[in-house]
């Protein structure tokens, strides 16, 4: 059974620092998904990952894949307030007819002032 | 422009009664999926399917049902067996043979038992 851990579980920085969340899991895969949520809200797509070694960045965030230490970082630099939300790695470990995405328990991330 | 449908955004139910949630997509992705959040939680998989007229339990499927017998519509019945159905349903969908073009979900539906 595929086991997606995230850590920290809650993350409380200050705007300007840099922070990394880690997501790893325990079944062989190269297809990681990376979302954000915002209270009460649906899941936001952030960055799909599909190899080793694959790097994505958007504004603040850079999400990386290392399929062979099976992890995954999102790498936060710089925070803003903006950047305050709920943020869940998922993994897809299924073929074909078995593909589903298996999340983990999410970070939450507060940015103070 | 194409997306995903929940409806409706909040549900309530009485002890004893089924319910069910909607789920339409205009996206023309083959394989549809159901989860459930719990608060505080991630989300965990009740049911999903590839191709109509087919779906497999997921990991919470007890208390569950679906039925996917057109491409777009991917429906979630809460039956009075799921005993704590108090929760954030999200429906979502994706292209088979597209993993680059990950999944997309609807906006969710609150249910809550009173």
């Amino acid at each position: 059974e595929l086991k997606v851990e995230q850590n920290p579980l809650f993350l409380s920085m200050q705007e300007g620092k840099n922070y990394t969340i880690y997501c790893n899991y325990s079944t062989t895969s190269d297809r990681l998904y990376w979302y954000r949520q915002d209270p009460g809200k649906s899941l936001e797509s952030l960055f799909v990952l599909l190899s080793n070694g694959a790097v994505k960045q958007e504004g603040r965030l850079m999400a990386s894949l290392d399929t062979k230490a099976r992890l995954s970082t999102l790498h936060i630099t710089a925070a803003v307030h903006d950047l305050s939300a709920t943020y869940f790695c998922a993994v897809d470990a299924g073929t074909g007819t078995a593909s589903k995405l298996t999340f983990g328990t999410g970070t939450r991330l507060q940015v103070t002032l | 422009d194409g997306g995903i449908t929940q409806s409706p955004k909040y549900l309530f139910r009485k002890e004893g009664q089924n319910v069910t949630l909607s789920c339409e997509q205009n996206l023309n992705h083959d394989a549809m999926y159901w989860y459930r959040q719990d608060p505080g939680q991630g989300l965990r998989l009740i049911y999903y399917s590839q191709i109509v007229n087919d779906f497999q339990k997921g990991d919470i499927a007890e208390g569950y049902s679906v039925s996917r017998e057109k491409k777009e519509s991917f429906p979630l019945t809460v039956t009075s067996a799921q005993k704590n159905p108090t929760a954030f349903y999200l429906c979502a969908s994706s292209h088979r043979d597209r993993p680059s073009w990950g999944y997309t979900f609807g906006s969710g539906t609150r249910l809550t038992v009173v």
